[in-house]
C-alpha cells in the first residue's frame, strides 16, 4: 500500500520562473493538503483540496495555486518565484469529513536562485 | 493570534531513559491534536493523536497527555532509543470535519545519547 508520493524530490528554479509540484495521495484518501516548511520551522498550511475544489486556504498569496484531479492526485503551482519561496513543500493526504491524521509525503525541496 | 508552541527547542536524553516533550496551544476551540516525528530528509510521520474528550492516550512506547485547563499537551516516550532521534512537532486541527488546517509548533529536536 503506497503512501503519499511527491515529485520531483528536488528542484532548482530561477527567480521569476514558475514551478509545478505533484502529489499522489495515500490509497483510500480523498483530501490533499499542501504545506510549506522553511528550514528549522514547522510546516505552514498553504491550502486543502477536496472533491477537486480548494476548501480552505492559509495566508499565502495568489501566486500559489493548486488543482485536484478526479483520481484525487494534486498539483501545487507557484508563479513568479521569489527567493523566499525556497523551502520544503509537503503534501499530506487524509479522509475528508472526519478529523483524522494527515499522512505526509517526503516533500519536494525547492531552491530558488 | 493562533499558535502552537513547544517549550524546548532541543532535548537530550540518555538511551533507555524516558523522554517528555511538551507543547502549549492557544486556541481554546481546538479539539484534535497530533504528534509527528520528522527525521532528516523525510516528511512528518504520524505518531499518535488525541481528541479533546480524552486526557490521555497510549500507543506503543508513547503516551500523549492533554490538559485542556492550561492548554498543554505532552508526548512521553518510554525507553528512548537511538532511532527516536528526530524533530518532534505537535499540531492542532482548526476546524471540524477535517476541513480545517493543522497548526504546527516549531518543533523539538530529540537527541538520544548512547
Amino acid at each position: 500500500d503506497a503512501g503519499v508520493t511527491q515529485s520531483p524530490t528536488h528542484l532548482i528554479k530561477t527567480r521569476g520562473q514558475q514551478v509545478t509540484l505533484r502529489c499522489s495521495p495515500k490509497s483510500g484518501h480523498d483530501t490533499v493538503s499542501w504545506y510549506q516548511q522553511a528550514l528549522g520551522q514547522g510546516p505552514q498550511f498553504i491550502f486543502q483540496y477536496y472533491e477537486e475544489e480548494e476548501r480552505q486556504r492559509g495566508n499565502f498569496p495568489d501566486r500559489f495555486s493548486g488543482h485536484q484531479f478526479p483520481n484525487y492526485s494534486s498539483e501545487l503551482n507557484v508563479n513568479a518565484l521569489l527567493l523566499g519561496d525556497s523551502a520544503l513543500y509537503l503534501c499530506a493526504s487524509s479522509l475528508g469529513g472526519v478529523n483524522s491524521p494527515l499522512h505526509f509525503g517526503n516533500g519536494t525541496r525547492l531552491t530558488v536562485t | 493570534g493562533e499558535s502552537v508552541g513547544l517549550h524546548l527547542p532541543t532535548l537530550s536524553v540518555q538511551e533507555g531513559d524516558n523522554s517528555i516533550i511538551n507543547c502549549a496551544y492557544s486556541n481554546s476551540a481546538s479539539d484534535y491534536f497530533i504528534w509527528y516525528k520528522q527525521e532528516s530528509g523525510k516528511g512528518p510521520q504520524f505518531i499518535i493523536d488525541i481528541r479533546s474528550n480524552m486526557d490521555k492516550r497510549q500507543g506503543q512506547r508513547v503516551t500523549v497527555l492533554l490538559n485542556k485547563t492550561v492548554k498543554h499537551l505532552s508526548l512521553q516516550i518510554a525507553a528512548t532509543q537511538p532511532g527516536d532521534s528526530a524533530v518532534y512537532f505537535c499540531a492542532d486541527l482548526h476546524g471540524s470535519g477535517n476541513t480545517g488546517k493543522l497548526i504546527f509548533g516549531q518543533g523539538t529536536t530529540l537527541q538520544v545519547k548512547p
